[in-house]
């Protein structure tokens, strides 16, 4: 079983602050994704990284693939109120059929007070 | 665009009782899962399917049951709930092609 380390669990910041999220793996992933859950939702997903070293960028968040497609990064600029919620990374596993099956983070519950 | 959907979204059954969780979509997406979440464990896949008559387990299998006679139905049975099933369950469907993953909205079961 491929496992995602997901940090931190818990990030409470002020509006304005940044804040990055890191998912960590030994294991290498054909592609990594990023999600975001509101309370009583599903997940949403934010972007898909499949390339080593990739950088996406939405408006103020950063996502960063790994050079080794072992890690990944969440960055958020200017963080706001709106942007609280549930972060999940997810992996796909590399190699071989994995039928889009996804391995998940523990998830990072981000809370942004005004 | 009706999407993914689930029922029932809250369901609360006692201990030793069969539940369904129904799934459906309206994609005719070739891939299905079915997600538990919990805190601290982040979702962990229970069953997914590739395609109709087409199943297998995930990471947390036991305890359940799936069938996929339609493509757009992926039903999720707990065959005798036990309280440590209480918990959100997710559907989701993707293509094969693309890589984007669309999950429903979830169903809260609980079992006393």
């Amino acid at each position: 079983t491929q496992l995602l380390e997901q940090s931190p669990q818990f990030l409470s910041i002020q509006e304005g602050e940044n804040l990055t999220v890191y998912c960590n793996s030994s294991s290498v992933f054909s592609s990594l994704q990023w999600y975001r859950q509101e309370p009583g939702e599903g997940p949403v997903l934010l972007v898909t990284v499949v390339t080593g070293g990739e950088v996406k960028k939405l408006k103020r968040l950063t996502f960063q693939f790994g050079d080794a497609r072992k890690d990944s990064s969440l960055h958020i600029t200017a963080a706001q109120p709106g942007d609280t919620g549930l972060y999940l990374c997810a992996g796909e596993p590399a190699g071989g059929t994995s039928y889009g099956k996804l391995t998940f983070g523990q998830g990072t519950i981000l809370t942004v007070h005004p | 665009d009706a999407g993914i959907t689930q029922s029932p979204r809250y369901k609360i059954t006692e201990t030793g009782r069969q539940v369904t969780l129904m799934c459906h979509q309206t994609w005719s997406h070739s891939y299905m899962f079915w997600y538990r979440q919990d805190l601290g464990h982040g979702l962990r896949l229970i069953y997914y399917s590739a395609a109709a008559d087409i199943t297998d387990k995930g990471e947390v299998p036991d305890g359940y049951v799936v069938s996929r006679s339609k493509t757009e139905n992926f039903p999720l049975t707990l065959e005798s709930a036990t309280r440590s099933q209480t918990s959100v369950y997710f559907c989701a469907s993707r293509t094969a092609s693309l890589n984007t993953i669309y999950f429903g909205e979830g169903s809260w079961l609980t079992v006393v």
